[in-house]
């Protein structure tokens, strides 16, 4: 059982366009959520990283967002750009165990222009 | 370094053959983990070193895979008598703090293809 579920699985878009990725999760209780963007042959970047009391975070063109309630988070990406094609992971670290990163599988986005 | 290396950073080995893989964390990090990437697949976590305490190993896929941490820094990872399906992107990570919002940093992974 996957405690962290991301979709859509993949995704295609064009150049310029908004895009909205979904993240639920059953990590519960949990201490902190987190999106990484992992480029082809590199590893993960952190985007953002949210505490269970926060509802919204940006870093750039990137917002992510936080529902505690609902254990459901997003990551909306504005403006889009080639250079935004990577895989988007989010990741949540339980309350018993802050360090523990549990992953997604990820959202495969492709920006074409 | 300024940043996790791991090495090699490619490595071909024979089926059945063992074989090491190096981690340097970011120096004063004191959790460290391994994860596996197959292709096209999610990080499947694997192992977790918290500074002094005993590792959580319970992502290790078979007794065949085994890990240490020497002096809380460097990190080895040992896989003996490799098989096809151990090929992967085994990536590593380390985060300095407890807490909340924690960050973790990876390394640029090793490619392992077995033959």
């Amino acid at each position: 059982k996957n405690q962290v579920e991301q979709s859509p699985q993949s995704l295609i878009i064009l150049e310029g366009k908004n895009c909205t990725l979904q993240c639920n999760y059953t990590v519960s209780p949990f201490s902190n959520l987190r999106w990484y963007k992992q480029d082809t042959g590199r590893g993960p970047v952190s985007l953002t990283i949210m505490t269970f009391s926060e509802n919204t975070k940006s870093n750039g063109r990137y917002t992510a967002t936080l529902d505690a309630d609902t254990k459901q988070s997003s990551l909306h990406i504005t403006a889009s750009q080639l250079s935004d094609s990577a895989s988007y992971i989010c990741v949540v670290s339980p309350n018993y165990n802050t360090d523990k990163l549990i992953f997604g599988t990820g959202t495969r986005l492709q920006v074409f222009p | 370094g300024a940043g996790v290396s791991q090495s090699p950073s490619n490595k071909v080995t024979e089926k059945g053959k063992d074989v090491e893989l190096r981690c340097d964390p970011i120096s004063g990090h004191t959790a460290l983990y391994w994860y596996r990437q197959s292709l096209g697949q999610g990080l499947e976590f694997l192992i977790y070193f918290q500074g002094n305490s005993a590792p959580d190993k319970s992502g290790l896929p078979s007794d065949r895979f085994s890990a240490e941490r020497t002096g809380g820094s460097v990190s080895t990872l040992t896989i003996q008598r490799t098989q096809q399906e151990d090929s992967a992107v085994y990536l590593c990570a380390s985060s300095s703090s407890r807490g909340h919002g924690a960050e973790a940093f990876f390394g640029q992974g090793t490619r392992l293809t077995v033959v």
